[in-house]
């Protein structure tokens, strides 16, 4: 079963928009660990933030925030005033004990000038 | 501190042949996982290792296998390599296992590997 669901499969939003990308995920443990990566052409998946399950407070960096809401197994992530430099594949993971970090299918972001 | 290192960045291979990928994690990490990550099937758990004992493992066929040395660095092998290994493999390391889920995995750029 999909444990990680990204709801868009791409995104294209031009500069300056606010975009958000959905994430709905699955599981039967009390404590986890949900995350939020992004990968640039370059590969590399760079760590944007980490939310725990008893942590329902709402998050805001710079332009990026995070909308996480338990009852809805929902953590959506808000890129605000978009930027081309924000084109990516971002990826939501969950991790729970005992497994490793299971991650969605990944949301292509494509910012246009 | 320096990233995750992994080399070499690229391979080329040919099926039936064999692959030892190699990963150096963040100084003071003990715990590394890898991924393997292909257009089809995204990104998918290999296994994990901390202290040089594997913690978890994927789904993936026996051909893969891993170790991690005394030094946290670790190595991923893929025996008789088939035309659908050809994907990046990533590695991660963390400070502390995984498995407890209370630690952030950083990722290295990856080694690109393609089985002809």
């Amino acid at each position: 079963a999909q444990k990680v669901t990204q709801v868009q499969t791409e995104i294209s939003v031009v500069e300056k928009e606010d975009v958000t990308l959905d994430c709905v995920y699955e599981t039967r443990d009390t404590t986890y660990y949900l995350f939020w990566y992004k990968q640039p052409p370059s590969g590399e998946l760079v760590f944007l933030i980490r939310r725990n399950s008893f942590d329902e407070q709402n998050e805001i960096s710079g332009r990026y925030s995070w909308n996480f809401q338990k009852s809805t197994s929902s953590f959506n992530f808000t890129i605000t005033a978009s930027q081309v430099v924000d084109s990516a594949v971002y990826f939501c993971a969950l991790s729970e004990a005992q497994e490793g970090m299971r991650f969605g299918a990944g949301t292509r972001l494509t910012v246009k000038p | 501190k320096a990233g995750v290192t992994q080399t070499p960045r690229y391979l080329i291979k040919t099926r039936g042949q064999q692959v030892t990928l190699s990963c150096s994690p963040i100084s003071g990490h003990r715990s590394v996982s890898w991924y393997q990550q292909t257009p089809g099937q995204g990104l998918q758990f290999l296994f994990e290792y901390f202290s040089e004992t594997q913690r978890n493992k994927g789904n993936f066929p026996g051909r893969f296998s891993g170790r991690q040395f005394s030094n946290s660095r670790s190595e991923m092998n893929v025996s008789t390599l088939e035309l659908g290994d050809s994907a990046l493999y990533l590695c991660a390391s963390s400070a502390i296992a995984s498995t407890s889920s209370t630690d952030t995995q950083y990722f290295g750029p990856g080694t690109r590997l393609t089985v002809l």
